[in-house]
């Protein structure tokens, strides 16, 4: 059964760093795209940032509004992929999924996501 | 970015009825166009993938249309279950962009 548990939210003051892990089992983290995508308190939702599969190089992709203060790795040998989140703002602040992409020819969806884990950046 | 334009923003309607909920691409997406549902304080659960195929375990009264810039999700017989907040996500290109969300409820 495939699953992805976040953990690492909690509070953290503007200009603040932290780091969010996802744990990954019942699949080979290694082969596939793994994504962050987030949900401020009571908004939609908004995709943060992607690293492809082994395959294909593990490069990564970010959302403007992260570029330069997110960083996205893995360790496939953990199954796990994480979130080092520094500069926080205050509209940094949301719920934070990974999710697994299904691949299906030039298409991406994602087709598992964890529970989420909440990031508030506040004084 | 590509902007994506869902209508309604929220709904009511009934068990039983046909739902239509529409995705507007700012320009041409080809076919990358997933839809999403999401009850409150759950995560999203993916629906429709490729405009139009049908994830695997979701229920037949799901269907997705469209292509290009154009895009529709369709639950044919609303259940209880059904109710809840759907968004589509263009997977075109970078940034990944999600609608603005409709909230499915009961009339």
């Amino acid at each position: 059964e495939v699953q992805l548990v976040e953990s690492g939210g909690g509070l953290v003051q503007p200009g603040g760093s932290l780091r969010l892990s996802c744990a990954a089992s019942g699949f080979t983290l290694s082969d596939h795209y793994m994504d962050w995508v987030r949900q401020a308190p009571g908004k939609g939702l908004e995709w943060v940032a992607r690293t492809r599969a082994k395959a294909n190089g593990y490069t990564t992709e970010y959302a403007a509004s992260v570029k330069g203060r997110f960083t996205l790795s893995r360790d496939d040998s953990q199954n796990s992929l994480y979130l080092l989140m520094s500069s926080l703002k205050t509209e940094d602040t949301a719920v934070y999924y990974c999710a697994r992409v299904l691949v299906y020819g030039d298409c991406a969806a994602f087709d598992y996501w964890g529970q989420g884990t909440l990031v508030t950046v506040s004084s | 970015a590509i902007q994506m334009t869902q209508s309604p923003s929220s709904l009511s309607a009934s068990v039983g009825d046909r739902v239509t909920i529409t995705c507007r691409a700012s320009q041409a997406i080809r076919n990358d166009l997933g839809w999403y549902q999401q009850k409150p304080g759950k995560a999203p659960k993916l629906l429709i993938y490729g405009a139009s195929s049908l994830q695997s375990g979701v229920p037949s009264r799901f269907s997705g249309s469209g292509s290009g810039t154009d895009f529709t999700l369709t639950i044919s017989s609303l259940q209880p279950e059904d109710f809840a907040t759907y968004y589509c996500l263009q997977d075109y290109n970078y940034p990944l962009t999600f609608g603005g969300g409709t909230k499915v409820e009961i009339k």
